[in-house]
């Protein structure tokens, strides 16, 4: 079975540019997570699809980021314009249906430098 | 609001060993779920053992296993036999029965000398 792909895994830009991440969660997963994962901190989760509606974004910074998942499948993160501390790891996970009964499955993450 | 703390940023671990990671949690639910993820790295996080809170009896997985104090509020792991391949951030989380996310705690780099 293959696990949550994305991309790209490195990622430098700079401050005021945009950027976009992409994930596509194991198949046939409904539920599909973006995590924020800043260096020396535990993921902080931005928003939370169910198929391709969101359930929970209340963390997601909106003036800046926004985030689709069209077809109930792939998803992107946009970020725009970019900060300073958006520099983090960008973690997707995915899992059959919500946690906690069961079990998130993560990508690799996309780590982001802004300079 | 729940928070996670992981009080030990870094811990050391002889090959064959056993080292125990602390994780303490402040919730008012009384229905919630614990995890440990391992993320070595540069690799996938993954989950390593989870808890229910209704369950008295500790969770155990081949070599990992916990020491769940509910009243105490406290979540431990406790790996056996450490091998190199256990060198990772281990964070513990925590999830509500009725919420969305996991709350994750700021890890504890693992690291398991020969």
């Amino acid at each position: 079975e293959a696990g949550v792909a994305q991309s790209p895994r490195y990622k430098i830009i700079e401050k005021r540019q945009s950027v976009a991440f992409w994930c596509n969660p194991i198949s046939g997963h409904a539920t599909l997570y973006w995590y924020q994962q800043i260096l020396g901190q535990g993921p902080k989760l931005l928003i939370q699809f169910q198929n391709n509606g969101v359930v929970d974004d209340s963390q997601l910074p909106k003036d800046r980021f926004s985030a689709e998942r069209l077809k109930g499948v792939d998803s992107t993160l946009k970020i725009q314009p970019a900060k300073l501390e958006d520099s983090a790891v960008y973690l997707c996970a995915s899992s059959p249906l919500p946690v906690p009964v069961y079990e998130q499955y993560f990508g690799p993450g996309t780590r982001l430098t802004v300079t | 609001a729940q928070t996670v703390t992981q009080s030990q940023p870094e811990m050391s671990v002889q090959e064959a060993e056993t080292v125990t990671l602390s994780c303490t949690y402040d919730t008012s639910e009384s229905d919630y779920y614990l995890f440990w993820y391992k993320q070595p790295p540069s690799r996938q996080m993954i989950l390593v053992i989870r808890q229910e809170a209704y369950k008295q009896q500790n969770a155990t997985e081949n070599r990992f296993s916990v020491n769940f104090q509910k009243a105490a509020k406290s979540f431990s792991l406790k790996i056996s036999d450490s091998q190199l391949g256990d060198a990772a951030m281990y964070f513990c989380a925590y999830i509500g029965n009725s919420g969305y996310a996991l709350n994750f705690g700021k890890g504890t780099s693992l690291l398991v000398t020969p």
